[in-house]
């Protein structure tokens, strides 16, 4: 089975300073890996993903995160961070299926409170 | 990406009485749906898979007579919490598998159950 571990719960860092939040994930098998996001009172949103292919991946609003298959790690990390940034975010795993492509089930991290203050 | 709306959003009850909440994919045919829960500052949890036309597959520890599901269509899933306790409040979340490579999940806003 897999799991994921995100090491810190709280981060709580200025606006424009940078931040990483840690992700590192444990299974026998390649996974898919996923970074969520959480506003307040809203639902998940997809912030990037890494299915394969170039281990660095990049979303809309300058987050990105660096797939290192020998760390099993999928770190977050933004060079500088917005008031708007804060919220809760989830890493995740999910399994490939036998066929290349996966709808399967996620295992979620614990989350990380990313809160910037001005 | 898929629209995922979920009714109620909100939803307060008394303890021994069943709610229903129902996940809709608005633009999009879900053969399959997840339901997730979540305790406050703690992670989602995955609840069950729901398949359309066919029975659901619960996790293992969660009581597939408590919480039932329905997938009656592609664009509706619903999750009845029967004879709810005070325990049993929590968010509960669906989401939308997406298929093929960009394999992706679409959350639900969620829905805040407040058992009383």
């Amino acid at each position: 089975a897999q799991s994921v571990t995100q090491l810190d719960s709280q981060v709580p860092v200025f606006e424009e300073a940078p931040v990483e939040l840690r992700c590192n994930y444990s299974s026998s098998v390649s996974v898919y890996l996923f970074w969520y996001v959480q506003y307040p009172n809203q639902g998940l949103q997809l912030l990037l993903k890494y299915l394969s292919g170039s281990t660095l991946v990049e979303s809309i609003n300058g987050f990105e995160a660096e797939f290192n298959k020998s760390q099993t790690s999928f770190h977050l990390r933004k060079p500088s961070v917005h008031i708007s940034d804060t919220a809760e975010y989830f890493c995740a795993v999910s399994l490939p299926n036998a066929g290349g492509t996966s709808y399967g089930k996620l295992t979620f991290g614990q989350g990380t409170i990313l809160t910037v203050h001005p | 990406g898929a629209v995922v709306s979920q009714h109620p959003s909100r939803v307060i009850c008394k303890s021994g009485t069943s709610v229903k909440i129902e996940c809709r994919s608005l633009d999009f045919q879900a053969t399959t749906m997840f339901w997730y829960r979540q305790f406050p500052k703690q992670s989602l949890m995955l609840m069950a898979t729901s398949n359309e036309g066919s029975k659901a597959t619960y996790e293992q520890g969660v009581e597939k007579d408590k919480f039932l599901i329905n997938h009656a269509s592609l664009t509706l899933s619903t999750l009845t919490v029967t004879s709810a306790h005070p325990e049993d409040s929590s968010f509960y979340i669906c989401s939308v598998a997406g298929q093929g490579v960009s394999d992706t999940q679409y959350f639900g806003p969620g829905t805040r159950l407040t058992v009383l």
